[in-house]
Formats: structure tokens, sequence, C-alpha cells
């Protein structure tokens, strides 16, 4: 069975800094690309990262371009989230999903972690 | 960026009648779209890719069509554990983009 598991949310101030992580469990997390997509409260779904199986290709979402970096330790089976810079408006769960195969969308999704900018 | 709009955004049903869901892409996505469902405080669960192809351990109710820019989620005969919100995904191009969403809820 499929597990992800998300970590490292929580308060952080504005222009503060957050690493996410997400433990993978049940796959082999090293053929599978993967993707941050992130839910403000109330909100709709929004992309943010995607990062291929051999991490050399990585997308983001305008919004969080240049302040969030997606990476993955294939030999720890996680995926990261390095937030930086963080706006109010970052707010968010933040959700690890599994690619479906070479397929930019996700047949899993964790249960998410929480996100909160606030002073 | 391919802006994906769904319509309507709250869907009242009652149980046992059809739902028809829309979603438009601003520019041709060809058959690269997805839905996924969405109950409160749960992760969306992945129903549709292909446009058409019911994911695995979906429903036969559920059922998806179209290509190019318009496409449709229908539930034959909702059920009670259908009431939700339901998300399409284009990924024919970066950025990855989703629609508004549609809620649909018991009339």
């Amino acid at each position: 069975e499929v597990q992800l598991l998300e970590s490292g949310g929580g308060l952080v101030q504005p222009g503060g800094s957050l690493r996410l992580s997400c433990a993978a469990s049940g796959f082999t997390f090293s053929s599978y690309d993967m993707t941050w997509v992130r839910q403000a409260p109330g909100k709709g779904l929004e992309w943010v990262s995607s990062i291929n199986t051999r991490t050399d290709g990585t997308r983001y979402a305008d919004s969080v371009k240049g302040r969030f970096t997606i990476s993955r330790d294939n030999s720890k089976n996680t995926l990261y989230l390095q937030m930086s810079s963080l706006r109010a408006e970052d707010t968010a769960v933040y959700y690890c999903a599994k690619s479906y195969n070479s397929y930019w969308f996700s047949s899993d999704w964790g249960r998410g972690t929480l996100v909160t900018v606030s002073s | 960026e391919i802006v994906m709009t769904q319509s309507p955004a709250t869907l009242s049903v009652s149980p046992g009648e059809r739902a028809t869901l829309s979603c438009r892409a601003s520019q041709s996505v060809s058959s690269n779209l997805a839905w996924y469902q969405q109950k409160p405080g749960q992760a969306p669960r992945l129903l549709i890719y292909g446009a058409s192809t019911r994911a695995t351990g979906i429903p036969a109710r559920f059922s998806g069509s179209g290509s190019g820019t318009e496409f449709t989620l229908t539930i034959s005969s909702l059920q009670s554990e259908d009431f939700a919100v339901y998300y399409c995904q284009q990924y024919t191009s970066w950025p990855l983009t989703f629609g508004g969403g549609t809620k649909v809820e018991i009339k």
C-alpha cells in the first residue's frame, strides 16, 4: 500500500523559512516523479512544484519560484520542500503526491501538513 | 498558462440522480485531463485520468468524457458518499493547473 506522510508544517513568521518532508513507503520511490500541491483554507488546489526521478528536472509555480526548492533523497525515500521568504499567502495545507507512471497527474496523496504564515 | 474553468461552482442533486460536471480548458489539453474527488478534511482522490479512464477501485458510476478543451465528469446515480468537491487538472503543459472545483451537495 502506498503511503505518503508529510511533516514539518507549523506556524512561521512572514519572511521565515520552513522545510517540509514527505516520507514515502509501499512503492519504489526512486521510480516515480513527485509533486507538491497546496490548498489555502477554504480554497481550491494549487500546484506548487514537481521533481522527476533523476532529480535533474524540477518545475515551480510562478508564485513560489525563487523562494521554494523541491528536492528528493531516493536513498531515504523522502521528498522535500524547502520554503523561504514565506508570505501570508503561502498559508495552506501542503500535500505530497506521487505521479502516475511518467504522467504528471497524481495517483496517490498524503494527508497533508498545515503551514501557517503569520506574525 | 492553461486556465481550467469548472462549472457549475455548486451542484445540488438528490441521491440516486445523475450529476454532470463540466471542465473547460483555455486551450487544447488533448486527453491529458484528470478528475479528483475531495471530501472535507481529506486529501484529494484520483477518479479519472486520460479524460476517461477510471483509476483503480473507482466505481463504474463515475465516467469521464471529452477531449481538447471540453470535458465532462458524470456520476450516474449519486450515492451518499459522492457528495464532495470535484476538481479537474490538466497535465499537458507546465504549469500544471487545476480547475476551481465543483461542489456536489445534497438537494
